[in-house]
């Protein structure tokens, strides 16, 4: 399974847009690219996912270049409940997923 | 709606006494199920998969008689913790996906705490 390496931690403050960069050097061919959100006590929730180029939903948008050896999670405008652990995944056929560190996400007023 | 629904959501117990925690699938099958342990301020970690009709396959570290993983439905996978101890004190997630390469769907997790 493809490592992951993310920041650590970031802080944004509401109304910004926030990226959050994600080096999978090692993807496989045939692996996706997905995002997941956790806020304390509870499980991950899924962001997004994606498997090149650029992909958008109602919340975010996740962008990977042509080599697929990192990916982007661009949160527009967050706010205060957008506090948060943001981890990325690459997702192997079995359904695997080997958790990284994740990246934690600090919103201030 | 949640997708995954685990019970119960926190468990406080005496050390020695063996918990077991439930993870149904509500939307679909399920032939597979994961199994995860978060201590705080840590990632997840994975425990082992949770296959239907088969016996689980644990990740390295991970003590099978120490875990028990029954997946006897589609829709239904047990994590039993036998005889747990303080150090067993955590925050247990399971998880499922429909089909490969699609998004896993997590339950809200399983507190732990043995006194």
């Amino acid at each position: 399974l493809a490592k992951t390496t993310q920041p650590i931690s970031m802080d944004s403050y509401e109304g910004q847009e926030v990226n959050i960069t994600c080096s999978h050097n090692n993807i496989a061919t045939n692996d996706y690219i997905t995002w997941y959100q956790q806020f304390p006590s509870q499980g991950p929730r899924f962001i997004i996912q994606g498997y090149k180029t650029k992909v958008t939903n109602e919340v975010a948008s996740l962008f990977i270049p042509a080599d697929r050896k990192s990916s982007t999670l661009s949160l527009p405008r967050v706010s205060l409940s957008d506090t948060a652990v943001y981890y990325c995944l690459p997702s192997e056929n079995t359904g695997k997923l080997i958790f990284g560190q994740g990246t934690t996400l600090q919103v201030k007023p | 709606g949640a997708v995954v629904s685990q019970h119960p959501s926190w468990v406080i117990c005496k050390s020695g006494t063996s918990v077991k925690i439930e993870c149904r699938s509500l939307d679909f099958q399920a032939t597979t199920m994961f199994w995860y342990r978060q201590f705080p301020k840590q990632s997840l970690m994975l425990m082992a998969t949770s296959n239907e009709g088969s016996k689980a396959t644990y990740e390295q570290g991970v003590e099978k008689d120490k875990f028990l993983i029954n997946h006897a439905s589609l829709t239904l996978s047990t994590l039993t913790v036998t005889s747990a101890h303080p150090e067993d004190s955590s925050f247990y997630i399971c998880s499922t996906t429909g089909s490969s390469n699609q998004p896993q769907h997590f339950g809200d997790g399983t507190r732990l705490s043995i006194l």
